[in-house]
């Protein structure tokens, strides 16, 4: 079965350090990956998709990055974080084009 | 500009009650369409979705959605609700020309009242 991992959990940093965020997928390949921040009380908004390793593209222009160095394997950063950065970070997946998406437990970051 | 829209950010409902909690997209075609759930704290859980054929779809937890072309909606009803059915709703649609991005509404919290 599929299956998405997240870490960390949660995280707090100062502003103006750096960020690295990883999502890995379990038991599909070549799936569409996702990057989603969830501010609070606010509903989701897309940052990052990708159709294949290396293949990114950005909805948001913004003080975030994402990669995709291996299939399965999808990675938020920045190199310097903003009070504004702080959210709740989501990953996800689908295992073809116009299917559902499946998400991971999240990340809560905390700019501080 | 495709889009979802969730027009009630808040419902409150008692232990029991029926409940309805409303989506409209704005897609040149009729997207794919799902329902989410998210519990406090927690990742989104898939409760139902909509590709084609019967308009009326029924999904995990005693859920089930409509939907109507003629209103572009896809409304999420539960004819009971639980109390364990407190949660944030999120309604999302594709594009169901290959395109590959999936867009979410700003999400419904529902409360449930004993």
């Amino acid at each position: 079965s599929q299956t998405i991992h997240q870490w960390p959990a949660t995280l707090v940093q100062p502003v103006g350090s750096p960020l690295s965020l990883e999502c890995t997928v379990e038991g599909t390949s070549n799936p569409n990956l996702y990057w989603y921040r969830q501010a609070a009380g606010r509903g989701l908004q897309l940052l990052f998709y990708s159709v294949g390793i290396g293949q990114i593209s950005s909805e948001v222009p913004q003080n975030l990055s994402a990669s995709r160095p291996q299939d399965r394997q999808f990675i938020l950063s920045s190199k310097k974080l903003l009070l504004s950065d702080s959210g709740f970070y989501l990953c996800a997946f689908s295992r073809e084009v116009n299917t559902e998406a499946f998400f991971g437990q999240g990340t809560r970051l905390t700019v501080v | 500009a495709q889009s979802v829209t969730q027009p009630d950010i808040h419902i409150t409902v008692s232990e029991g009650a029926s409940l309805e909690l409303r989506c409209n997209y704005s897609y040149g075609a009729t997207p794919y369409l799902f329902w989410y759930v998210q519990s406090p704290g927690q990742g989104l859980q898939l409760l139902l979705k909509y590709f084609s054929g019967d308009t009326l779809v029924q999904g995990i937890k005693g859920f089930e959605a409509e939907f109507k072309r003629s209103q572009s909606s896809f409304n999420l009803r539960k004819p009971s609700v639980h109390w364990s059915d407190a949660a944030e709703y999120f309604c999302a649609a594709r594009p169901s020309g290959g395109y590959n991005k999936l867009i979410f509404g700003a999400g419904t919290r529902l409360a449930v009242h004993p």
